[in-house]
């Protein structure tokens, strides 16, 4: 069963405009969220995440999400996109019952236009 | 701050040949997990170890073997490669199960011709 979907598989925005990178978990209990991003040809670089305590976190280069319970979401965002975000975005959780290991959905392609 | 250490970066085997990647956890983490990243998907999870004993195990062929020794750090094994084992194999650490220093590697890309 998949724990964590991601919707839409490719996201283009202009430059300067607003990026929202959606995700959805399926767990009865709260699990641990986190988005990576990836760069060509690079390794996972934690971008934020989510534990317990505030549902708005924020993370590195302008990012921030917010954890919803009610909608099982766990959003990303951006005020104002630019070039240098385009890359491979991966939502990713540890469910509670998982023995920590992180489960990934299956990734959004972010590309930014002039 | 030190970060998981993987070697090497990039691995160049042959079909039927036999590779091992080593994994080097932060300090003190004595939990280490190891993904494969195909082309374009998702990394999966492979295998994991907490105090040098096998806590989980995912899709890992039969093929692949892994252990984490007495220093906390893992090696995976793969023998009899395949051409569909090309792939980005990363490493992470964390501190038990606990979630909050859970740390990629940079990752090995292994390239089997």
């Amino acid at each position: 069963a998949q724990s964590v979907t991601q919707l839409g598989s490719h996201v283009s925005v202009s430059e300067g405009a607003l990026v929202l990178l959606r995700c959805n978990y399926s767990s009865s209990v709260p699990p641990y969220l986190f988005w990576y991003v990836q760069y060509p040809n690079q390794g996972l670089q934690l971008l934020l995440k989510y534990t317990t305590g505030a549902t708005l976190v924020k993370g590195i280069n302008g990012f921030e999400a917010e954890f919803k319970k009610s909608e099982t979401s766990f959003h990303l965002t951006k005020p104002s996109a630019h070039m240098s975000d385009a890359a491979e975005y991966f939502c990713a959780v540890i469910l509670y019952s998982s023995a920590s290991k992180i489960i990934f959905g299956s990734g959004t392609r972010l590309s930014i236009r002039p | 701050a030190a970060g998981v250490i993987q070697s090497p970066r990039h691995l160049i085997k042959e079909k039927r040949e036999t590779a091992t990647l080593k994994c080097y956890p932060i300090p003190r983490h004595d939990t280490v997990y190891w993904y494969q990243q195909g082309p374009g998907q998702d990394p999966q999870f492979l295998i994991s170890f907490y105090e040098k004993m096998q806590s989980d195990k995912g899709s890992i062929p039969d093929r692949f073997s892994a252990q984490q020794f007495s220093d906390y750090h893992s090696e995976l094994n793969m023998s009899s490669l395949e051409l569909g084992d090309s792939a980005l194999y990363f490493c992470a650490s964390s501190l038990g199960t606990q979630p909050y220093g859970y740390t990629f590697g940079s990752g090995t890309r292994l390239t089997v011709v």
